[in-house]
């Protein structure tokens, strides 16, 4: 079964850096998302892409993150100077349509630790 | 405003035994329903889906869910729970047609006794 797949799997970093984390979404889809999760909360939407720009993003998706289809297959997002609290799993997602009934595919998730 | 509540944080229950996760959702709209499963250090995997078509949906590792409009619900069993039924489950809403305003519950970590 086609699955979404991220990478790495973890990444440690000094605040400040940049960090980019992949993800490669199941083929045939056209709408990728990224969410985190901090540890002990919720999961939230950070931001939606299609057709090479972002459809929606959420109040914590600021300047300091990107995203990027850089060829066929990647999905990436940038954390231009992270920050001690960006440290969080974050999870790619891929759906084949928009829409409320469309089931998203998550991948196993980064999990990002600041120091 | 769109909201989903999973009433219990953490769930016991011994192995072979019935297991409920509750789950109640607040939404404007006819809302699309799902119940997700996290093993540790694992993705969210789909268990089931619940799209306005019938109430009761089957899903994957013997799960089903009840949707209850007068309820508001949309909770999860399985009539005998197996050790590798032991994960944090996330239940998740979708506001009609905006699959990019998905809303999670906080979670219910499942465990199983021998």
């Amino acid at each position: 079964e086609p699955e979404v797949t991220q990478t790495p799997s973890h990444q440690v970093t000094q605040m400040g850096q940049e960090v980019i984390l992949r993800c490669v979404p199941i083929s045939n889809h056209l709408y990728f998302y990224w969410y985190r999760q901090i540890l002990g909360q919720k999961v939230e939407f950070l931001v939606s892409f299609y057709n090479n720009e972002i459809s929606e993003k959420s109040e914590i998706f600021d300047d300091q993150f990107s995203v990027e289809r850089p060829d066929g297959s990647n999905f990436t997002l940038k954390i231009r100077s992270t920050k001690l609290e960006d440290s969080a799993m974050y999870f790619c997602a891929s759906t084949a349509e928009s829409g409320g009934v469309e089931t998203q595919y998550f991948g196993p998730g980064t999990r990002l630790l600041v120091l | 405003a769109q909201s989903v509540t999973q009433l219990d944080s953490h769930v016991s229950v011994s192995e072979g035994t019935p297991v409920l996760l509750r789950c109640n959702y607040s939404s404007s709209y006819s809302p699309s329903l799902f119940w997700y499963v996290q093993h540790p250090n694992k993705g969210l995997q789909l268990l089931l889906k619940y799209t306005s078509a019938a109430t009761l949906v089957k899903g994957i590792n013997g799960f089903e869910a009840e949707f209850k409009k007068s309820e508001t619900s949309f909770h999860l069993t399985k009539p005998s729970a197996h050790m590798s039924d032991a994960a944090e489950y996330f239940c998740v809403v979708i506001p009609y047609s905006s699959a990019s305003k998905i809303i999670f519950g906080s979670g219910t970590r499942l465990s199983i006794r021998p």
